[in-house]
């Protein structure tokens, strides 16, 4: 069975420096996808970004990017220019590319940006 | 992205009686809904992934029968929980996807509330 694993429960940051949240996850397949959801206390779920595990490049979008590293399992999320609003849960998740594409979220860590 | 819609947003409802929860895709066609649940300080767990015309597919431990999914059009989900309990409280969300894609678009999220 696939794991992922974010393991900082909590993380600060200035605001307009630069944080990355961490994310690893075990798996078998060779064929799978990584994904980076934020929500807000209002409880939605905003896709930020997706990361194939063929992509050649490391996904980017505005200020978001993914540093994949397929040789460690990880796929660390890395917010440049920290605002505000940024303040919110980050969720990391994954799915095989067999799996009708179920997602299986991790833990999630808490983002605080500091004014 | 992708906009899905989610209604009611909250309901309280006494114990004993049943809940309806909509899911709609506004401006793509689902091909495939999911339905999660979500305690507080918690990660998301699936609860069952639904096809278009197809019975749902239920996550082990998650009684169907208690937990009905309806997915009967490509723009709509629904999810019944019949003979609500107050250990049924939590934060619904769904999901959407369409034909091929990678990313799930998800709805606001329902806040359940059994007395």
């Amino acid at each position: 069975a696939q794991k992922i694993t974010q393991t900082q429960p909590g993380m600060f940051v200035q605001e307009k420096e630069a944080v990355t949240l961490d994310c690893t996850y075990d798996t078998s397949d060779p064929s799978y996808g990584l994904f980076w959801y934020k929500q807000p206390s209002s409880g939605e779920m905003i896709f930020l970004i997706y990361q194939g595990s063929y992509d050649q490049q490391n996904a980017t979008e505005g200020r978001y990017s993914l540093n994949f590293q397929k040789a460690r399992k990880s796929a660390n999320l890395v917010i440049s220019a920290s605002q505000l609003g940024d303040s919110a849960m980050y969720f990391c998740a994954f799915h095989s590319g067999g799996s009708n594409y179920k997602l299986t979220f991790g833990k999630g860590t808490l983002l605080t940006v500091n004014p | 992205g992708a906009v899905v819609s989610q209604h009611p947003s909250r309901v309280i409802c006494k114990s004993g009686t049943s809940v309806k929860i909509e899911c709609r895709s506004l401006d793509f066609q689902a091909t495939t809904m999911f339905w999660y649940r979500q305690f507080p300080k918690q990660s998301l767990m699936l609860m069952a992934t639904s096809n278009e015309g197809s019975k749902a597919t239920y996550e082990q431990g998650v009684e169907k029968d208690k937990f009905l999914i309806n997915h009967a059009s490509l723009t709509l989900s629904t999810l019944t929980v019949t003979s609500a309990h107050p250990e049924d409280s939590s934060f619904y969300i769904c999901s959407a996807t369409g034909t091929g894609w990678a990313e799930q678009y998800f709805g606001p999220g329902t806040r359940l509330t059994v007395t």
